[in-house]
């Protein structure tokens, strides 16, 4: 069975911080990993990563993927309060469901 | 708004009553999927459908749930006879036709409470 497991599952910080999210996966006939960005509500596509080692960048977020190593890493640069929500990895395999991890809770202080 | 519409947005009912939520997906996409979000927990994959056929369903879908998308267009969920255990956000998802993999677009959710 999939499966995904990102970690820290929470990450306090200060703004101006910069983190590295966590996901790694099992899935069987790899075919794309997603980052969603999930506040009080549904969650929000940020990226879909399909080759290894190619970088996809949106403002100060970032985002790569490692197939060998059977990961990915969000980075977010010069964190804002507005960048506090559960950040959401899941992938794509042989089916088309998504298949999640249970998210990293981030929380921003000023 | 074209994003994925869903209603109603929040759903509280007794146990053993039967429920229905409502899925509009983005125009022109043809692939819809239904996910159920507990707290603490990523969704998790209920169902999906190409155009009107249902073409894949979960472990999770006991036969209590029934989905349907009869034009190809809105989706239906419905429970029957609900549980406390059902209560969880339901969420819908549509994505586009073209490409082999393809990000997938959720919406606003529908918030189960059974008391």
């Amino acid at each position: 069975e999939d499966k995904v497991v990102q970690s820290p599952l929470s990450l306090v910080v200060h703004e101006g911080d910069t983190v590295t999210l966590n996901c790694s996966y099992e899935v069987t006939n790899f075919r794309s990993l997603l980052w969603y960005k999930q506040e009080k509500k549904a969650p929000t596509f940020l990226f879909m990563l399909t080759s290894s080692g190619i970088e996809k960048k949106s403002g100060r977020l970032s985002s790569i993927l490692d197939k060998k190593e059977l990961s990915s890493i969000l980075n977010i640069t010069a964190t804002q309060t507005g960048d506090s929500a559960i950040y959401l990895c899941a992938t794509q395999g042989g089916s088309e469901k998504l298949v999640f991890g249970k998210g990293t809770k981030l929380t921003v202080n000023p | 708004d074209t994003g994925v519409s869903q209603n109603p947005r929040h759903k509280i009912t007794k146990r053993g009553q039967n429920v229905t939520f409502r899925c509009d997906p983005i125009s022109e996409h043809n692939r819809l999927y239904w996910y159920r979000q507990t707290l603490g927990q990523g969704p998790e994959f209920l169902t999906y459908f190409q155009n009107e056929a249902q073409l894949e369903k979960s472990r999770l879908l006991s036969d209590r749930f029934s989905a349907e998308r009869p034009k190809g267009s809105f989706s239906t969920l419905e429970i029957q006879r609900t549980e406390q255990g059902d209560s969880a956000m339901y969420l819908c998802a549509s994505s586009p036709r073209d490409g082999s993999s393809y990000e997938q677009y959720f919406g606003p959710g529908t918030r189960l409470t059974v008391t």
